[in-house]
């Protein structure tokens, strides 16, 4: 358990609202992802974060912004949702070690349906 | 550019039988492989991961990975399949300092009784 917790769970919406996804971690690690998962496609990153205040898109970031003000927080918001973005999204942190691979630990995720 | 495709996007086998979830990755130096296993509804869970310490990797729940570089392949194994193994598997792969994930597809592994 990486103390990752996600709000919501679940999440119905209509094409055009606003939507703010919230993942929340409890030890301080230092990069944070999100990544959304669609059948067919593994998980794909959409943004990451290395820091407060400092994020980078990943693979699938169009629709998609991000932000991180406090450590232990990385918000993902869908500024005008659409049907295309109805998927099952996940947080993700990094610990890093001095040695062997480091590992990553994915949040409970989320269920976002866009009507 | 890095990369990991699986080979099976289902796999059936019997309880009790031995299983391969196979796996094939493209690096242009030495990656860095895990194994992820999502049960129904479930979160992700690390079942192991390559550090280049040892070929042969195990895992948790009796599974096991092989790095085989002349065939860029990290296959999964395990002796003999149990019931709660029925699960998606993916295949991932490391990129860069930033540590970004890149997933295989998944491989949905069936367990008949």
């Amino acid at each position: 358990d990486a103390g990752i917790t996600q709000s919501p769970r679940h999440k119905v919406t209509e094409t055009g609202t606003p939507v703010t996804l919230r993942c929340h971690q409890t030890e301080n690690h230092r990069y944070m992802y999100w990544y959304r998962q669609d059948p067919g496609h593994g998980l794909r990153l959409i943004h990451y974060s290395y820091g407060v205040k400092d994020t980078d898109k990943g693979e699938v970031s169009d629709g998609y912004s991000v932000s991180r003000s406090k450590t232990e927080d990385f918000l993902l918001t869908l500024e005008s949702a659409t049907s295309s973005q109805t998927s099952v999204y996940f947080c993700a942190i990094q610990k890093v070690k001095t040695s062997s691979t480091d590992t990553q630990y994915f949040g409970p995720g989320t269920r976002l349906t866009v009507l | 550019a890095q990369s990991v495709t699986q080979l099976d996007s289902h796999v059936s086998v019997s309880e009790g039988t031995p299983v391969l979830l196979r796996c094939n990755y493209s690096s242009s130096y030495s990656p860095s492989l895990f194994w992820y296993v999502q049960h129904p509804n479930k979160g992700l869970q690390l079942l192991l991961k390559y550090t280049s310490a040892a070929t042969l990797v195990k895992g948790i729940n009796g599974f096991e990975a092989e790095f085989k570089k002349s065939e860029t392949s990290f296959h999964l194994t395990k002796p003999s399949a149990h019931m709660s193994d029925a699960a998606e598997y993916f295949c991932v792969t490391s990129v860069d300092s930033s540590y970004k994930l890149i997933f295989g597809s998944g491989t949905r592994l069936l367990v008949r009784p």
